[in-house]
């Protein structure tokens, strides 16, 4: 099974900063690895997949790179709604694992 | 508007089953792929199974497979997780969601979940 690895668990940041999410796979997964956004007492919410492709309605402050094991999540300025967890998940392979989460809170 | 709906949920004893059903409406359900990811209380996403539009590939996580089956029945726009020899591990809301595509198990559209109790 791959394994997803994400880092930092805990992020903390301030409305306005930039900040980076990465998420590692065990094994490639080529592009196929997407970001999910999820708040408290809610359904996540996808915000993009096949590495970077915005889902429709995801402001454009978010975006994602990598490749093969590597891959990052940027939220280029935060704004008061962005804090959440976020989950990376590869939808290469079965069983089509997610990351351990990274909790974004408000320094 | 997708909307998907997940029902089925409840207490239930160890060993015990229960069948979770999630109806999907807004959409053309036969043409995409079917997720169920659960959540443990204040625990992270767990991917569990996934079916593809027509059926033919069907998915499942170690921690399920042997217990659980995945199910569709596109006549009626519903997907179905049988759960059975339930273990307290697998208390969670369980959430169902849409892929994006006929083979594509990303997570599109999701339902609110159910919430499922083993004790």
């Amino acid at each position: 099974d791959i394994q997803m690895t994400q880092s930092p668990s805990t992020l903390s940041a301030s409305v306005g900063d930039r900040v980076t999410i990465t998420c590692r796979a065990s094994q490639t997964i080529s592009v196929w690895l997407a970001w999910y956004q999820q708040k408290p007492g809610k359904a996540p919410k996808l915000l993009m997949y096949k590495t970077s492709t915005l889902e429709d309605g995801v402001p454009s402050r978010f975006s994602g790179s990598g490749s093969e094991t590597e891959f990052t999540l940027t939220i280029s300025s935060l704004q008061p709604d962005d804090f959440a967890t976020y989950y990376c998940q590869q939808h290469n392979s079965s069983p089509f694992t997610f990351g351990q989460g990274t909790k974004l809170e408000i320094k | 508007e997708v909307r998907l709906v997940e029902s089925g949920g409840g207490l239930v004893q160890p060993g015990g089953s229960l069948r979770l059903s999630c109806g999907g409406s807004g959409f053309i359900f036969s043409n995409y792929a079917m997720t169920w990811v659960r959540q443990a209380p204040g625990q992270g996403l767990e991917w569990i199974s996934g079916i593809s539009a027509s059926d033919n590939s069907i998915f499942y996580a170690d921690s399920v497979k042997g217990r659980f089956t995945i199910s569709r029945d596109n006549s009626k726009n519903t997907l179905y997780l049988q759960m059975n020899s339930l273990r307290a591990e697998d208390t969670a809301v369980y959430y169902c969601a849409k892929g994006s595509y006929t083979n594509s198990f990303e997570c599109q559209h999701w339902g609110q979940g159910t919430l499922v109790i083993v004790s």
